[in-house]
């Protein structure tokens, strides 16, 4: 079973430019999740889907960072304009249904922003 | 909201010997308790959980144990290898709410 997918890896961009990321969760897995883990702390939500629906963004930046999940497949996260503070990696998670276990998470994406 | 804390931040054994990892949770409504593996450059993967009916749960060389009263659950890593080396988190998760992760402890087993 392929795992969860995340694109690009690295990236590097200068404050006030934009970037975004892209994740394709395992497959049939309804509930993604987009995570910021700042280097040395745990992941913190960023924002829940069901399907192609938004069940949670309480914690989403929503002056500058947004996320769709087009067709409740692949999601895409991005940040508009970028701060020195965005630097993280930013990790994509799935699970199959409604129950809290067994999220499995992608590589992450870790974002410099200089 | 959830607050979860843990402890040590950095823990340092010799290879063979046990680890043990604690966190304390806030919130008592919280049942479900996952720890997370976090190799270098990956992403954390989930190595055992506990719900809250539950007082221990053991899966060969790694255990959890929950204390609902003192709201503190800990891993304990038996026989520890230097694979076993990693950032390990735990969670909590009141029923029908998303993971508050801890901040993380990094485990290095020295050979």
């Amino acid at each position: 079973e392929a795992g969860v997918a995340q694109s690009p890896r690295y990236k590097i961009i200068e404050k006030r430019q934009s970037v975004a990321f892209w994740c394709n969760p395992i497959s049939g897995h309804a509930t993604l999740y987009w995570y910021q883990q700042i280097l040395g702390q745990g992941p913190k939500l960023l924002i829940q889907f069901q399907n192609n629906g938004v069940v949670d963004d309480s914690q989403l930046p929503k002056d500058r960072f947004s996320a769709e999940r087009l067709k409740g497949v692949d999601s895409t996260l991005k940040i508009q304009p970028a701060k020195l503070e965005d630097s993280a990696v930013y990790l994509c998670a799935s699970k199959e249904g409604f129950s809290q276990e067994f999220q499995y998470f992608g590589p992450g994406t870790r974002l410099l922003v200089l | 909201g959830e607050n979860v804390e843990q402890h040590p931040s950095t823990l340092s054994v010799q290879e063979g010997d046990s680890a043990v990892i604690k966190c304390t949770y806030s919130d008592s409504a919280s049942n479900y308790f996952p720890w997370y593996k976090q190799e270098l450059g990956k992403g954390p993967q989930l190595i055992i959980d506990i719900r809250s009916n539950v007082g221990e749960k053991k899966d060969q060389r790694i255990a959890v144990t929950l204390n609902k009263t003192a709201k503190h659950f800990s891993l304990h890593i038996t026989e520890t290898q230097p694979e076993d080396s990693a950032v390990y988190f735990c969670a909590a998760s009141p029923y029908g709410q998303n993971f508050v992760f801890g901040p993380g402890t990094r485990l290095s087993v020295l050979p």
